[in-house]
């Protein structure tokens, strides 16, 4: 069945700190994977888009990686601020049904001063 | 920059009554989607629209659901009888078409059942 698993499932930092979430999937055949950004009532916003023969990918401060084989994903956020208190949710797209995005259950990340 | 449009914010409706959500999407996007996020659970996919005609719909996307584009900016999402489980967050997205893929969400339009 194609699913997508993310861990942790909520994440408490203290702002500054680094911090990784994980996400694992397995969906086949696999055409890309990306990481959302998704603010409490609102929409979920594109962080980074990763196909098959990328193994990482920045935006600012956001670095996701992806092993194809292992089927696995991480999002690291570096020095994280107040403002990446937010649900993080991984997204996978099968090569032929590129139309319907696969959701992960997300990350609820929560930074605090 | 241009963004997805949602209208309105928050929904209220009995159970039984039709509703209309409303989505303007990116003008020169092609493909349009509505998606629903039950509060404190995934987000789920409902069905997509390509060339004014549905490309896809998930188990979800019943007879009850009908999308429309009346007017060549608008896209809609009708509800014809809801359910206390319709109550959730739909989203609207589009795309322009290119091979990104990348999908552009709503702010959502939070539908309560009562």
């Amino acid at each position: 069945k194609n699913q997508v698993e993310q861990s942790p499932q909520s994440l408490i930092i203290l702002e500054g700190k680094n911090c990784t979430l994980q996400c694992n999937y397995t969906v086949s055949p696999f055409s890309n994977l990306r990481w959302y950004k998704q603010d409490t009532g609102r929409g979920p916003v594109s962080l980074t888009i990763m196909t098959f023969s990328e193994n990482t990918k920045s935006n600012g401060r956001y670095t996701a990686t992806l092993d194809a084989d292992t089927k696995q994903s991480s999002l690291h956020i570096t020095a994280s601020q107040l403002s990446d208190s937010a649900s993080y949710i991984c997204v996978v797209i099968r090569s032929y049904n590129t139309d319907k995005l696969i959701f992960g259950t997300g990350t609820r990340l929560q930074v605090f001063p | 920059e241009p963004e997805v449009t949602q209208t309105p914010s928050h929904q209220v409706t009995q159970m039984g009554q039709e509703v209309i959500l409303r989505c303007v999407p990116i003008s020169n996007h092609l493909y349009f989607y509505w998606y629903r996020q039950i509060l404190g659970q995934k987000v789920e996919f409902l069905v997509s629209f390509y060339n004014n005609e549905i490309s896809e719909k998930s188990e979800i996307f019943d007879d009850q659901f009908s999308v429309e584009r009346p007017d060549g900016s608008n896209f809609t999402l009708k509800i014809r009888s809801t359910k206390l489980e319709d109550s959730a967050m739909y989203f609207c997205a589009s795309y322009p078409g290119t091979a990104s893929y990348e999908q552009y969400f709503g702010p959502g339009t939070r539908l309560t059942v009562t």
